[in-house]
């Protein structure tokens, strides 16, 4: 499995752009990467998953370079609701042994 | 649709009683997690399930056990609670396999062993 590296912590202000960046330098060939959100006091929510390149949805963008060793949640103009854990995992989501393990995250702090 | 359903929300248990979580999802999913999560910290793996009537080991499974006798439901046990065990518990269900592209998580049920 997998070892992500994530850094512990972030601050931001209202509007900027955040990139959090996952570094998974062990990553398999059928390796997807996938990006969790967490506010206090709820489960996880899915924001992205990505196998290369660039992904992007109504959330986030992910940016996987070629040797996919790392990768990188860009959140555009944050708000203050963007406060919460951000989870990278990564795993063969074919393999039935895939654990969903999750690391300790990077707590987000946005301020006004 | 409710989605992913854990009953009940909140418990206290003196040490030593045993107690049984219900997680209970709806989307017809063949994976199912249980997580434990303790203040200020990640979520840990305790047991997962890739399909009805099979479980396995995550990351810190002592003193727990799991079944997962129907598809919909997969069920937490603690034989002999400890006061270690206090924690929040986390369930999450996932379609697997090329499917896999995100799990669903319940709304968490708070335990404080006393």
């Amino acid at each position: 499995l997998a070892k992500t590296t994530q850094p512990i912590s972030m601050d931001s202000y209202e509007g900027q752009e955040v990139n959090i960046t996952c570094s998974h330098n062990n990553i398999a060939t059928n390796d997807y990467i996938t990006w969790y959100q967490q506010f206090p006091s709820q489960g996880p929510r899915f924001i992205i998953q990505g196998y290369k390149t660039k992904v992007t949805n109504e959330v986030a963008s992910l940016f996987i370079p070629a040797d996919r060793k790392s990768s990188t949640l860009s959140l555009p103009r944050v708000s203050l609701s963007d406060t919460a854990v951000y989870y990278c995992l990564v795993g063969d989501r074919m393999d039935s042994s895939y654990k969903l393990i999750f690391g300790s995250g990077t707590r987000l702090l946005v301020r006004p | 649709n409710a989605g992913v359903t854990q009953t009940p929300k909140f418990r206290v248990l003196k040490t030593g009683q045993s107690m049984t979580l219900l997680c209970a999802q709806d989307m017809n999913h063949e994976y199912m997690y249980w997580y434990r999560q303790d203040p200020g910290m990640g979520l840990r793996l305790i047991h997962y399930s890739v399909g009805e009537g099979t479980t396995a080991k995550g990351e810190v499974p002592d003193g727990y056990n799991v079944s997962r006798l129907k598809k919909q439901n997969f069920l937490l046990g603690l034989e002999s609670a400890a006061p270690s065990q206090t924690s929040v518990y986390f369930c999450a269900s996932s379609y697997g396999g090329a499917e896999d592209t995100e799990a669903f998580f319940g709304q968490g049920t708070r335990l404080t062993v006393v």
